[in-house]
């Protein structure tokens, strides 16, 4: 059953944290995609990555990492940095990146609240 | 920055009545595509239409794709309860490696 997993599905976090979302594709794509989505708006682009070991910065990529070490896996770590962290965000992975050329798959989100 | 722009930003209708919403946006591009996204939940790709592409249909989606204005439209026919959602336009830009997704249009289908 391919697809594309985010754990938790909800999380909470005191301010000056750290806290780490998962992202799972078994899907074989080379592309990866953290977005941040706020409410009643759209979707804006935190990090992308086109293949392992190497991710590139989205339109706000401050306050937040990444890491790929395994195609299947794209963790986001918002950091103590990030000043409005509470958002829903959401994991895509595509077949590859070309020139944003295909179809993104969608995991089922994770909400982030900061008590 | 949003290049997409949908309109309207919410549309009510009635179940049964079509539902059209319009997507402008600015520079050149390989292809437009709309997802859907239901309260809560991840977007669901709908359709992708390529630059060179006037027209794609599939099942009761119909998306037309004026690459002079800028501007692409989704229309539903026959729309249901179900199809109450939030609809996303999204852009390959030329030469770059992303989608770059709009404010949405929110669709309420009235019973």
């Amino acid at each position: 059953d391919g697809g594309i997993t985010q754990s938790p599905k909800y999380l909470f976090r005191k301010e000056g944290q750290n806290v780490t979302l998962s992202c799972e594709q078994n899907l074989n794509h080379d592309a990866m995609y953290w977005y941040r989505q706020d409410p009643g708006q759209g979707l804006r682009l935190i990090y992308y990555s086109q293949i392992v070991n190497d991710f590139q910065k989205g339109d706000i990529a401050e306050g937040y990492s990444v890491s790929r070490e395994k195609k299947e896996s794209f963790p986001l770590t918002v950091t103590s940095a990030q000043k409005n962290p509470t958002a829903f965000y959401l994991c895509a992975s595509s077949i590859n990146g070309l020139a944003g050329n295909n179809e993104q798959f969608f995991g089922p989100g994770t909400r982030l609240t900061v008590l | 920055s949003q290049q997409g722009e949908e309109d309207p930003q919410a549309l009510s209708i009635q179940e049964g009545e079509n539902a059209t919403m319009n997507c402008s946006y600015k520079t050149s591009i390989n292809n437009l595509q709309w997802y859907r996204q239901n309260s809560g939940r991840g977007l669901v790709h709908l359709i992708l239409i390529r630059s060179n592409e006037r027209e794609k249909h599939s099942g009761r989606l119909r998306v037309t794709l004026d690459t002079s204005k800028k501007s692409s439209s989704l229309l539903i026919t026959a729309s249901r309860a179900a199809d109450t959602a939030s609809y996303f336009c999204a852009t390959g830009i030329q030469g770059a490696q992303k989608l770059v997704f709009g404010q949405g249009t929110r669709l309420t289908i009235n019973p």
